[in-house]
């Protein structure tokens, strides 16, 4: 697969903003995603953009894309205990290809 | 609705046997999915199934058989698996065309296996 690139571990207070980066080395990506996945649980889409927008904005999320550098961000503002989970980032290059990123871990402290 | 629903949700089976794992969705999508999941890791594909045939297989091993009897339901036919094959397995379906929606791949919650 396509290397995707993701910190792997995040901590924030709540209330806080929380930003997620994820590089990506495709350059010809179609659609770029951010789903959340909480323990023992499958993969939930939060949101995607697609690669002719710079942003996206979806009540507290907000997708940055910056295609010349590749890279993907997520803001949740005001970061609650409830978004703490794994964060995936994921690019489509084709009708039925995905590529994920490695996870980033979410850590909401009260 | 937006669902993809996976039976069983756990499984645990010895090494000697023969179970499946089932996935059906109800969105009209005509591409579906099986990726393997271990725990903290990205999601592993295994094959996809586009207009009901396989379309990608991704070197997985022969106990695992994958089955796409029609538009809407995948099941992966499991034998003599190893201790190894535990994890989490995911199915997936998307709708192999843009729309208004893109074309974005929505999971099932998975069906965790141990195998012992």
């Amino acid at each position: 697969g396509e290397d995707v690139e993701q910190s792997l571990f995040l901590s924030v207070r709540e209330g806080d903003s929380s930003v997620i980066n994820c590089t990506y080395t495709d350059s010809s990506s179609t659609y770029l995603y951010w789903y959340k996945q909480e323990p023992g649980a499958g993969l939930q889409l939060l949101t995607y953009i697609f690669s002719n927008m710079d942003m996206k904005q979806d009540q507290r999320l907000t997708v940055l894309l910056n295609k010349k550098d590749k890279h993907l961000s997520l803001r949740i503002a005001d970061t609650q205990t409830g978004d703490s989970a794994i964060y995936f980032c994921a690019e489509s290059i084709s009708s039925n290809q995905f590529y994920f990123g490695t996870g980033t871990s979410l850590t909401v402290i009260p | 609705d937006t669902e993809v629903t996976q039976t069983p949700k756990h499984l645990v089976m010895g090494m000697t046997n023969k179970k499946s794992l089932k996935c059906e969705q109800h969105m009209g999508h005509r591409a579906m999915y099986w990726y393997k999941q271990k725990a903290k890791k990205p999601p592993e594909l295994m094959f996809v199934y586009s207009y009901e045939k396989l379309s990608i297989n991704e070197s997985v091993p022969s106990r695992f058989s994958p089955e796409c009897p029609n538009s809407s339901l995948l099941n992966l036919h499991l034998h003599a698996l190893q201790p190894e094959d535990s994890a989490l397995y995911l199915c997936a379906s998307s709708p192999l065309s843009g729309g208004r929606s893109g074309n974005t791949i929505y999971f099932g919650e998975g069906s965790w296996l141990t195998v012992v």
